[in-house]
């Protein structure tokens, strides 16, 4: 079945620093990914998506791209702010009728003053 | 604020108790699923409603069964709870009709089973 490998937590960086989250991904045919994030005591936001290969979601200063060819969808930034601590969430929908989402285990991002 | 509302926020049952969890879609919506999120795990999916009609299911057991309404707005209800069914549980809102399949979640259901 589909499936969704995130790199592990937790993830602590000082502001303005650089960001990477690693996201791979298992599945038939040509899913969607998202990045999802959720904030302290909320539910998921959805942060960014990509439909297709090469497609790049952008969002807040964050980006991921579709690559097909090794089955990723990492998500960067340039730089972070204290405001970007939450739990972070690769997910990836299948195509047809039944779009439920399947999500990675999250990893938790703190980025100190 | 995405326009999908949960209720009761937190709540707190015995082992053995049913419960009943609701869930009103994002206006336009004809989709809603339901997951849950155990305490540092990501969501799983339980199932998900179409036009009043369950239209796919997750690894779950029977004892966790939905509804959905004519306004598509949505019940989740757990039978013989236990404690493992403690978690976050999540209602997400979509549109199949439409080509942007985009899920708006709401912010949950808190549920403690003791």
């Amino acid at each position: 079945g589909d499936s969704v490998t995130q790199m592990e937590g937790p993830v602590t960086l000082s502001e303005e620093a650089f960001l990477t989250i690693n996201c791979t991904y298992t599945a038939t045919g040509y899913p969607s990914l998202f990045w999802y994030v959720q904030y302290p005591g909320e539910g998921l936001q959805l942060l960014l998506k990509a439909t297709k290969a090469d497609d790049k979601g952008s969002n807040k200063g964050f980006e991921a791209t579709y690559r097909k060819e090794t089955t990723s969808f990492h998500l960067e930034k340039g730089s972070v702010q204290v405001s970007d601590s939450a739990v972070y969430f690769c997910a990836l929908s299948g195509a047809g009728a039944n779009s439920k989402l399947t999500f990675g285990k999250g990893i938790t991002l703190s980025v100190r003053p | 604020e995405t326009g999908v509302t949960q209720s009761p926020t937190h709540l707190i049952k015995t082992r053995g108790q049913q419960v009943t969890l609701r869930c009103s879609s994002q206006s336009g919506h004809n989709t809603v699923s339901w997951y849950q999120q155990a305490l540092g795990q990501g969501p799983q999916f339980i199932f998900q409603y179409y036009r009043e009609e369950e239209n796919g299911r997750g690894n779950f057991p029977p004892r966790f069964s939905g509804l959905q309404f004519p306004n598509y707005s949505s019940e989740l209800n757990v039978n013989a709870l236990e404690l493992d069914d403690s978690a976050l549980y999540l209602c997400a809102s979509s549109s199949l009709s439409r080509s942007d399949t985009e899920a708006f979640f709401g912010q949950g259901t808190r549920l403690t089973v003791v």
